[in-house]
C-alpha cells in the first residue's frame, strides 16, 4: 500500500514568490494535517483538515494557506516566501482524528 | 519554554547497550506518539500510548505512559546501529486525543557505534 505521498521532495524559490505543496494520504484517510520542521527542532503544526474542512490552525501568518480536496488530497500555499520559511514541510493523514498519524518523506523548501 | 520536554537532547552508545530516552509536559498528555526520524526525512511512526500506566512494546523498543500521564519513555534494549536516528515524542494537549494537531518535543539524536 502506498504510503503518505508528498510532491515535490526539493525545491528551491527566491523570497517573495510563491510555492504550492502537495500531499496525498493513505487511501481512506480523511485527516490530512501540515507541520513545518525547522532545523534541530521538532515538527510545528501548521493545518489540520479533516473531511475537506479546516478543523486547527497553528501560530502561522496568513501568508500559510492550505485546502483538501474531494479526493482527501491536500495542498499547502504560502505566499511572499521569507528566507526564515526554508524548512521540511511534513504532511500527515491519519483515517480518523483520533487514531495514529502517519507522515509523508516531507518537502525541503530552500528560500534564497 | 517548550511544551513537551526531551532528554537527553543528543545520546551516544556503544553497540549492545540500553537506553532510555525521556519525554515531559506539564499539562497532562492525552495521547503520546513516538516517531523516530532519519536526518531530513519524514517521521515513522512508533507507538501511540493513551492510558496512563500503558506499556507497548514493538521489537526492541518499549514505551512507556505514567499513571499520571505527564511523563513518558522510551525505552531501548540491546541497541543496534539501525536505531540511530531522531526520536520523538509528540502529544495532543488540548484534551481531545486529536493525532493530527501534535506538539512534538524537540528530539532526541541517537547514535550507535559499532
Amino acid at each position: 500500500d502506498a504510503g503518505v505521498t508528498q510532491s515535490p521532495t526539493h525545491l528551491i524559490k527566491t523570497r517573495g514568490q510563491h510555492v504550492t505543496l502537495r500531499c496525498s494520504p493513505i487511501s481512506g484517510h480523511k485527516s490530512v494535517s501540515w507541520y513545518q520542521q525547522v532545523l534541530g527542532q521538532g515538527p510545528q503544526f501548521i493545518f489540520q483538515y479533516y473531511e475537506k474542512e479546516e478543523r486547527g490552525r497553528g501560530n502561522f501568518p496568513d501568508r500559510f494557506s492550505a485546502r483538501q480536496f474531494p479526493n482527501y488530497s491536500s495542498e499547502l500555499n504560502v505566499n511572499a516566501l521569507l528566507l526564515g520559511d526554508s524548512a521540511l514541510y511534513l504532511c500527515a493523514s491519519s483515517l480518523e482524528r483520533d487514531t495514529e498519524a502517519f507522515f509523508g518523506q516531507g518537502t525541503r523548501l530552500t528560500v534564497v | 519554554s517548550q511544551e513537551l520536554e526531551q532528554s537527553p537532547q543528543s545520546l551516544i552508545v556503544q553497540e549492545g547497550k540500553n537506553l532510555t530516552i525521556n519525554c515531559t509536559s506539564s499539562k497532562t498528555l492525552y495521547g503520546l506518539y513516538w516517531y523516530k526520524q532519519k536526518y531530513g526525512e519524514g517521521l515513522i511512526f512508533l507507538m501511540m500510548l493513551q492510558k496512563g500506566g500503558e506499556e507497548k512494546s514493538h521489537e526492541k523498543i518499549t514505551a512507556k505512559l505514567d499513571e499520571k500521564k505527564q511523563q513518558s519513555s522510551l525505552h531501548i534494549t540491546a541497541s543496534q546501529p539501525s536505531h540511530a536516528g531522531i526520536y520523538l515524542c509528540g502529544a495532543d494537549l488540548g484534551g481531545s486525543s486529536n493525532t493530527g494537531k501534535l506538539i512534538f518535543g524537540q528530539g532526541t539524536t541517537l547514535q550507535v557505534k559499532p
